[in-house]
């Protein structure tokens, strides 16, 4: 069966801090990883990864990906309260938009 | 990008009554999804919404539940039907643009249902 999971499922920080988020997945035909912030009620999106050990950026947000580990990471830097969200990876698992959610990472940024 | 709106944002309904959602999106897609998102728990997808055929039912989702309605490239509606305490919940449509390597998948402001 296919499987996403996320780690950590929570985490708390301080203003200015930096973390990392962690996705992996087990899962057949595998065609694509995306990241989600979700703060209210819609998942807004981040970034979509197809290729292994290409960085995406944006702004103090990066993403990259490594296929041989089957596994993601979502690196925010000099982290502020407005980030506090969840933030949540996906799997596009065959060539059909399907997507299968990870558990999400609850951050939560403090002053 | 897409521009996606639901209607309506949010609803309270009454137990054994159905509600319906719809999806609109700003420009043509091919590909449309309805998901859940129970309390607490990660999206789950619904169904594919497919335009001029009947969708395509995730495992543990059904048509006479879940009836989804997909007239154009443009708009959807799922209907929640016979509603229980259990299917309170945020419902998203979500529309994928992309090529055929990959897809970009957006979503919309959800429709948060609370049955009481």
């Amino acid at each position: 069966e296919d499987k996403v999971v996320q780690s950590p499922l929570s985490l708390v920080v301080h203003e200015g801090d930096t973390v990392t988020l962690n996705c992996s997945y087990e899962v057949t035909n595998f065609r694509s990883l995306l990241w989600y912030k979700q703060e209210k009620k819609a998942p807004t999106f981040l970034f979509m990864l197809t290729s292994s050990g290409i960085e995406k950026k944006s702004g103090r947000l990066s993403s990259i990906l490594d296929k041989k580990e089957l596994s993601s990471i979502l690196n925010i830097t000099a982290t502020q309260t407005g980030d506090s969200a969840i933030y949540l990876c996906a799997v596009e698992a065959s060539n059909t938009g399907k997507l299968i959610f990870g558990q999400g990472t609850t951050l939560q940024v403090k002053p | 990008s897409a521009v996606i709106s639901q209607k309506p944002s949010r609803d309270i309904c009454q137990r054994g009554t159905s509600l319906t959602i719809q999806c609109q999106v700003d420009s043509q897609v091919t590909m449309m999804f309805w998901y859940r998102q129970q309390p607490g728990q990660s999206l789950t997808l619904i169904a594919t919404a497919n335009q001029g055929s009947e969708a395509t039912y995730e495992s543990g989702f059904v048509i006479d539940k879940f009836p989804i309605s997909r007239p154009n490239l443009t708009f959807s509606t799922l209907t929640v039907s016979n509603m229980s305490p259990e299917d309170s919940s945020i419902y998203l449509c979500s529309v994928a643009r992309g090529t055929g390597a990959s897809y970009e998948q957006y979503f919309g402001p959800g429709t948060r249902l609370t049955v009481t």
